[in-house]
């Protein structure tokens, strides 16, 4: 299968500082990417899906401004959280969809980026 | 997408067949039934999806029922390294088509 990296694998910042959070996928083109977080002992909750070349789309309740998502390049979506609170700790998750390879079409998740703000 | 059921737990024992129901008795005709699996503290990795018919590829079995309106993961010989959350997940739109996760079923097995 593809492999999708995310950088970094954990990160500790002060409150009110910004954070980016990167998504690469390894060896496939990636035309959509999406973003999900996951408090302790909860499942997976979608917050935005990225389109490379275009805005992101983002699920009712994510705040748009204060989760920024950057998606330039089909190999590349960064999620910025700006102005990090101890609420926005959590585990935040990347995957990406190919671009039609056959036998893609399944979605492929990276490690996952542990965020801890003090 | 239709909405799916799992139980939240299962136990079962190294070297046996492990078998988690889902059920998704609102299922359309064009959605597939995908599984995800997610070890502790990781991303969740691809198992397997089917539409109709049963599927079987190096880690898993999928056998969806000819109403599909359930379906059954079968891992043929647990592993300890198999422990995990196991999702469900019904979907129409491929890999480039947002993925909404449920609870899912904690699997763990037993030595």
């Amino acid at each position: 299968g593809a492999v999708v990296s995310q950088h970094p694998s954990w990160v500790i910042c002060k409150s009110g500082t910004s954070v980016k959070i990167e998504c690469r996928s390894l060896d496939f083109q990636a035309t959509t990417m999406f973003w999900y977080r996951q408090f302790p002992k909860q499942s997976l909750m979608l917050m935005a899906t990225s389109n490379e070349g275009s805005k992101a789309t983002y699920e009712q309740g994510v705040e748009k401004d204060k989760f920024l998502i950057n998606h330039a390049s089909l190999t590349l979506s960064t999620l910025t959280v700006t102005s990090a609170h101890p609420e926005d700790s959590s585990f935040y998750i990347c995957s990406a969809g190919g671009t039609g390879r056959e036998g893609y079409n399944e979605q492929f998740f990276g490690p996952g980026t542990r965020l801890t703000v003090l | 997408d239709a909405k799916t059921t799992q139980p939240p737990s299962m136990d079962c024992a190294e070297g046996r067949a492990a078998n988690l129901p889902c059920n998704h008795s609102t299922i359309s005709g064009n959605e597939y039934v995908y599984w995800y699996r997610q070890i502790h503290s990781q991303g969740p990795q691809y198992i397997i999806h089917g539409l109709k018919n049963n599927e079987t590829n190096e880690m898993a079995s999928l056998i969806i029922t000819e109403d599909r309106k359930s379906s059954t993961l079968i891992l043929p010989h647990a592993t300890l390294r198999d422990t995990a959350v196991y999702y469900c997940i019904v979907s129409s739109g491929g890999s480039n088509y947002k993925l909404t996760f449920g609870k899912g079923t904690l699997l763990t097995v037993n030595p």
